[in-house]
């Protein structure tokens, strides 16, 4: 059964129009994330909530936002989404940080701009 | 800055040989790390960790060995399959990042000729 659930599987928006990635789950996890993956490269990580408090990665893009309304779900708003945004979106989610930062992944949002 | 990578970007190996893919961390305070296997079009999926009090832990059909005085991973895959192909990417942390985000590394991708 899934456990980290990703809507939807494949996003396709126009160039400078907002978009918003959905994520939720059903493991009562603490910590949500968002990584953005671009083809052959390794997730790099976005943005993470622990709990309700937002961490924002120093090299994320203003673009970039996030929500977390409720303990199962986190939303990913693309502002104003350019071609350099076209990528795999992961979300994922850990009971907590540190020694039990195992991170459990959904299957992505692949978005395509045009 | 800190990084974790791999040596290899592509395997190539026999159906029901064994691999091996090797990652190198420079952060000397990691102490968690983590394999994960990534098919195509889907999330990364996680296969075995192991803590940095251990220098070897195994699961079915995979090890997974530390060597922290050179700072490298490595994972082993017993008579590898066709469905072992995929990309395998190695993840670190450390007790002294507050944040305690997973690291990934670049990734290695492993094809099994039947």
């Amino acid at each position: 059964d899934a456990m980290v659930i990703q809507n939807p599987r494949y996003q396709v928006t126009q160039f400078g129009k907002p978009v918003t990635l959905s994520c939720s789950q059903t493991l009562n996890h603490n910590v949500m994330y968002w990584y953005q993956q671009k083809s052959s490269q390794a997730p790099k990580l976005l943005f993470h909530y622990y709990d309700k408090d937002f961490n924002n990665e120093a090299d994320t893009p203003d673009n970039f936002q996030s929500r977390r309304p409720n303990t199962s779900f986190c939303f990913l708003d693309i502002r104003s989404p350019g071609l350099g945004d076209a990528a795999m979106y992961l979300c994922a989610t850990s009971r907590e940080k540190g020694r039990r930062a195992e991170a459990f992944f959904g299957q992505g949002t692949r978005l395509t701009v045009v | 800055g800190e990084s974790v990578g791999l040596h290899l970007p592509t395997l190539s190996v026999q159906e029901g040989d064994n691999s091996i893919i090797n990652c190198a961390y420079s952060n000397s305070a990691s102490d968690y790390f983590i394999w994960y296997k990534q098919e195509s079009g889907k999330g990364p999926q996680f296969i075995i960790d192991i803590r940095s009090n251990m220098d070897k832990r195994q699961g079915q059909r995979v090890t997974v060995l530390l060597n922290k005085t050179v700072k490298h991973l490595s994972l082993q895959i017993a008579a590898t399959q066709p469905g072992d192909s995929a990309v395998y990417f190695c993840a670190e942390t450390d007790a002294n990042n507050a944040g305690n985000m997973l690291t990934f590394g670049g990734g290695t991708r492993l094809m099994v000729k039947p």
